[in-house]
C-alpha cells in the first residue's frame, strides 16, 4: 500500500508569509507525528495527534506554529509570519497506534526555505 | 528528559569491512530504542527496534544492534558493508509515557570507500 506522503516536496517563501504543509498518513493509522529536521541535525519532535486531537504539542517552538487533523486522517502544519530560522525539512510520520514501541513510518518530508 | 547521543558525526569505512555505529541514551525507565537510516532525498526508514526480550536485535539489510542497559548503549553493527549502505543513520528513543514520540540523536554519516 501507499506510504506516508507529504506535499509540497519543496516550498520557497518570503519572510513574513504564511505557509501550509500537508501530510497524508498511511490509511488506518491513528497516530500522526510532525518533526522538524534542521541541516546537519536529527529530527526534533513538534506535535502528535491521536485521532483528531493534538495529544502533545510540547515541541511547537512558538505560537506561530499550529497543526490540525480535522477528520483524523490528513494533517496540515501551518506556520504564520515565517522567519528565516524556520527553514528546515518538515517530516511527518504515522503509526498504527501510539502504543509503546510502535513503528513510525516517515514521509519524504517538505523542504521549506524562507528567504 | 530523555536524550540520545551519537558520538561519531562521520565514519568512513571500506566496502566489505565491518561497521559499528555508537548510540548512548538517557532515559528514566525501560527505553524503546530505534535505528533509522536516511538516504539522500529519501525519508527515514526503520532498520530495527528494541523494546523488550532478547538484547541482540536483528534488522533489515543485514544490520543488528545490541542493547546494553549497564552502558546505556544501543550500538548498530553490520559485518560487511556494501556501497549502498552510504547514508545517514539515526538512533532514537521512544517515550512510552508520552504517546511514543521519538527523541533522535544527531546522526552519523557513513561514507563507503570502494
Amino acid at each position: 500500500g501507499a506510504g506516508v506522503s507529504q506535499t509540497p516536496s519543496n516550498k520557497v517563501t518570503e519572510k513574513g508569509k504564511y505557509v501550509e504543509l500537508r501530510c497524508d498518513p498511511i490509511s488506518g493509522h491513528t497516530a500522526l507525528y510532525w518533526y522538524r529536521q534542521s541541516l546537519g541535525q536529527g529530527p526534533e519532535f513538534l506535535i502528535y495527534f491521536q485521532g483528531t486531537g493534538a495529544a502533545d504539542d510540547s515541541g511547537l517552538p512558538n505560537d506561530r506554529f499550529f497543526a490540525v487533523r480535522p477528520e483524523g486522517s490528513v494533517s496540515t502544519l501551518k506556520i504564520q509570519r515565517t522567519e528565516r530560522g524556520d527553514s528546515a525539512v518538515y517530516l511527518c510520520a504515522s503509526s498504527l497506534t501510539n502504543s509503546k514501541g510502535e513503528t513510525q513510518y516517515f514521509g519524504p518530508g517538505t523542504r521549506l526555505l524562507v528567504l | 528528559a530523555q536524550s540520545v547521543t551519537q558520538p561519531d558525526i562521520h565514519i568512513t569505512v571500506s566496502e566489505g569491512a565491518s561497521l559499528e555505529l555508537r548510540c548512548n541514551y538517557s532515559y528514566g525507565a525501560t527505553p524503546y530504542l530505534f535505528w533509522y537510516v536516511q538516504s539522500p532525498g529519501q525519508g527515514l526508514q526503520l532498520l530495527l527496534k528494541y523494546f523488550s526480550g532478547d538484547t541482540l536485535v536483528q534488522g533489515i539489510k543485514g544490520f543488528e544492534a545490541e542493547f546494553k542497559r549497564s552502558q546505556s548503549s544501543f550500538n548498530l553493527r553490520k559485518p560487511s558493508v556494501h556501497w549502498s549502505d552510504a547514508a545517514e543513520y539515526f538512533c532514537a528513543v521512544g517515550a512510552a509515557a508520552a504517546g511514543n514520540k521519538l527523541t533522535f540523536g544527531g546522526g552519523t554519516r557513513v561514507l563507503v570507500k570502494p
